[in-house]
């Protein structure tokens, strides 16, 4: 059972625009998200995380909203460059617990 | 500042042959460990985590074991491979605190023929 989901698997994006992914979770019990992003053949970097207590979480151009009564969490990036293309990944951990919680992926081109 | 290493990159083994992949961390002390693996056109699943030296917690029943001989050191073994332990398989590293972010190595890519 998919705990976080990102529906979609890809997504195009001209350069300096914004880029919006998405991600869905269903467990409530979910009190830390984060992003990562992934090149390939490479290991996923951490990108940015935000707590249950907070709604919005910015960092330079990367903005990560989490909306808890639709379960649902999404990340910005404003504005697009080249180098954002990649694949990101969304995680959730519960009341502290080891393990991460991993979405499928949503693989981002941003077009020059 | 911390790193992380993971060996071999990639790997190219028979079913039924023997694995062992390894990762070890610098930089930090009594780190968590994390196996994970990633199948082609799937998110990242955990296989195994360790809060410390001979501590290891299994999340997926398999045929792959892990190991903590060291602080720094995260062995993941199998006996016997078979082709559905083909994929991508990524060690990373948390604080102690736990829930917050796990850093990853740059993987492993195992291909089982």
């Amino acid at each position: 059972d998919q705990q976080v989901k990102q529906n979609s698997p890809s997504l195009s994006v001209q350069e300096g625009r914004i880029s919006i992914l998405n991600c869905d979770y269903t467990n409530s019990m979910f009190d830390y998200f984060l992003w990562y992003k992934k090149y390939p053949a490479e290991g996923p970097t951490f990108l940015i995380s935000i707590s249950s207590i907070k709604d919005k979480n910015e960092d330079g151009r990367f903005t990560v909203f989490l909306n808890k009564s639709a379960k649902h969490l999404s990340l910005h990036i404003v504005p697009s460059q080249p180098g954002d293309s990649a694949v990101y990944f969304c995680a959730a951990s519960a009341g502290g617990a080891n393990n991460l919680f991993f979405g499928t992926g949503t693989r981002l081109t941003v077009i020059p | 500042s911390q790193t992380i290493h993971q060996w071999p990159a990639t790997l190219v083994q028979p079913v039924g042959s023997p694995l062992s992949l390894e990762c070890t961390v610098e930089g930090t002390s009594n780190p968590n460990l994390y196996w994970y693996r990633q199948a082609a056109g799937r998110g990242l699943q955990l296989l195994f985590y360790s809060v410390g030296i001979g501590q290891i917690s299994s999340e997926v029943p398999q045929n792959l074991s892990a190991s903590r001989p060291q602080d720094r050191q995260f062995i993941l073994s199998s006996k016997k491979l078979l082709l559905s332990d083909s994929g991508f398989y990524l060690c990373a590293w948390s604080g102690r605190l736990a829930g917050g972010e796990q850093y990853f190595g740059p993987g492993t890519r195992l291909t089982v023929t």
